[in-house]
C-alpha cells in the first residue's frame, strides 16, 4: 500500500524558512515525480512544482521560483520542500503528491510573528 | 499558463439525483505523447484531495461507477449519478499536460 506521511504543523516567523518533509512508503520515489501543492485558507488548490527524485530535476510554477526549493533523498524515500522568506501570505496547507494519484495528508504552515 | 475554467461554482443536488460539472481549458490538453492528462478530484472537508478520474475517463481504483468522465481537447465533463452523502465536497479538475500544472477553481457539491 502506498502511503505519504508528511511532517507536522509548522509555525514560522516572517522572514524565516521552514522545511517540510514527505516520506513515501510502498513505492520507490526514483520511479515517479513528487509534486507539491498548496491551499490557502478557504481557497482552491495551487500547484507549486515537482521534482524528479532520480536526478533532482525540478520544475516550478513561476510565482514559487524564489519561494520554494524542492529536494529529494532517495535513500530515505523522502521528498522535501523548503519555503524561504516567509510572509503571512504563505500561510496555507501544503500537500505532497506522488504523481497525480497519491497524496499526503497535508501540513499546515502558519506564518506569524 | 493553462487556465482551467470550472462551472458551476456550486451545485445543489438531491440524494439519488444526477449532476455534472464542466471544465474547460484555455488550450488543448492533448500531450505530445498522445495522452490527455486531465484529472478529477474530490476534496472533503479537512481531507486531502482524492483522485476520482484520470486521463479524462478512467476511474481510479475503488471509485464507484456512479462517477464518469468524458471530453476531449479543451472541454471536459464529470458526471455523478445516484448521488450519495459521501459525494459531498469540492470537486476540482486538474491538468497535467502543460507546465505549470493547474487546477480549476473548484465546484462545491451540496445537498438540496
Amino acid at each position: 500500500e502506498v502511503q505519504l506521511q508528511q511532517s507536522g504543523a509548522e509555525l514560522g516567523k516572517p522572514g524565516t524558512s521552514v522545511k517540510l518533509s514527505c516520506k513515501v512508503s510502498g513505492y520507490n520515489i526514483r520511479n515517479t515525480y513528487m509534486h507539491w501543492v498548496n491551499q490557502r485558507p478557504g481557497k482552491g488548490l495551487e500547484w507549486i512544482g515537482r521534482i524528479d527524485p532520480a536526478n533532482g530535476n525540478t520544475i516550478y510554477a513561476e510565482k514559487f521560483k524564489s519561494k520554494a526549493t524542492l529536494t529529494a533523498d532517495t535513500s530515505s524515500n523522502t521528498a522535501y520542500m523548503q519555503l524561504s522568506q516567509l510572509k503571512s501570505d504563505d500561510t496555507a496547507i501544503y500537500f505532497c503528491a506522488m504523481g497525480p494519484l497519491y497524496w499526503g495528508q497535508g501540513v499546515m504552515v502558519t506564518v506569524s510573528s | 499558463d493553462v487556465v482551467m475554467t470550472q462551472t458551476p461554482v456550486s451545485l445543489s443536488v438531491s440524494l439519488g439525483g444526477q449532476t455534472s460539472i464542466s471544465c474547460r481549458s484555455s488550450q488543448s490538453l492533448v500531450h505530445s505523447d498522445g495522452n490527455t492528462y486531465l484529472y478529477w478530484y474530490l476534496q472533503k472537508p479537512g481531507q486531502s484531495p482524492q483522485l476520482l478520474i484520470y486521463k479524462v475517463s478512467n476511474r481510479f481504483s475503488g471509485v464507484p461507477d456512479r462517477f464518469s468522465g468524458s471530453g476531449s481537447g479543451t472541454d471536459f465533463t464529470l458526471k455523478i449519478s445516484r448521488v450519495e452523502p459521501e459525494d459531498l465536497g469540492v470537486y476540482y479538475c486538474y491538468q497535467g499536460t502543460h507546465y505549470p500544472y493547474t487546477f480549476g477553481a473548484g465546484t462545491k457539491l451540496e445537498l438540496k
